[in-house]
């Protein structure tokens, strides 16, 4: 069965502090794979996707088929960094991950 | 973004009334979706579209029906509604099945 677990639901970091929300995943073919961030009390937004291997607000996330990972990065966390973050797996419907909350403390 | 609305924003009823939420769309996508958002639990699907007349039942379909008449309309009905049912309901659409999936901005739906 495919799935998507987040294991960590709220991660503090302090600002300037490397930032690292993990995903992992379980999927039988090759996975498409996505980020979506979700700020106070607004819609969720698409981050980034793994084939467009782009860095969205200086996050990055690498898909690491051995691991059946997909951990989002960002090397130095900003404030408005803190949101609601959800990894999914494109599958029909797309799969969720129960997200993890990101505080990053000034 | 994608030119998702989702109607009302906000709702306040009492146990065992009938709900209608309403989610439009103007990029003429395929396949539609609704997801109930609590703490805790994250997302979870509740039904979704893959076309006209063409539903299926996700994670939490229990006491919901859903109703997809033309291409740009997919509403929600809550039959009898129970205080458990209580949540941000969010609408979301895509063109492909493994396409990246836009969002509405949510009704929040309180039930006394």
């Amino acid at each position: 069965a495919q799935r998507v677990t987040q294991p960590e639901k709220l991660l503090s970091v302090f600002k300037g502090a490397p930032v690292e929300l993990k995903c992992n995943y379980s999927y039988s073919g090759s996975p498409e794979l996505f980020w979506y961030v979700q700020y106070s009390r607004q819609r969720l937004q698409l981050l980034l996707r793994h084939i467009s291997r782009e860095s969205i607000k200086g996050f990055t996330a690498d898909l690491n088929k051995g691991e059946t990972s997909f951990h989002l990065k960002k090397p130095f966390a900003q404030e408005e960094d803190s949101a609601m973050y959800y990894c999914a797996l494109g599958d029909t419907p797309l799969v969720f991950g129960k997200g993890t909350r990101l505080s990053v403390i000034a | 973004d994608a030119g998702i609305t989702q109607s009302p924003r906000h709702k306040v009823t009492e146990t065992g009334t009938p709900v209608t939420l309403r989610c439009h769309q103007t990029e003429n996508h395929r396949y539609m979706y609704w997801y109930r958002q609590d703490p805790g639990h994250g997302l979870r699907l509740i039904h979704y579209s893959y076309g006209v007349k063409d539903t299926d039942k996700g994670e939490v379909s229990d006491g919901y029906s859903v109703s997809r008449s033309k291409t740009e309309d997919f509403l929600l009905t809550l039959e009898s509604a129970t205080s458990s049912q209580t949540s941000v309901y969010f609408c979301a659409t895509t063109g492909e099945s493994n396409q990246p999936q836009h969002f509405g901005d949510g009704t929040r739906l309180s039930i006394l």
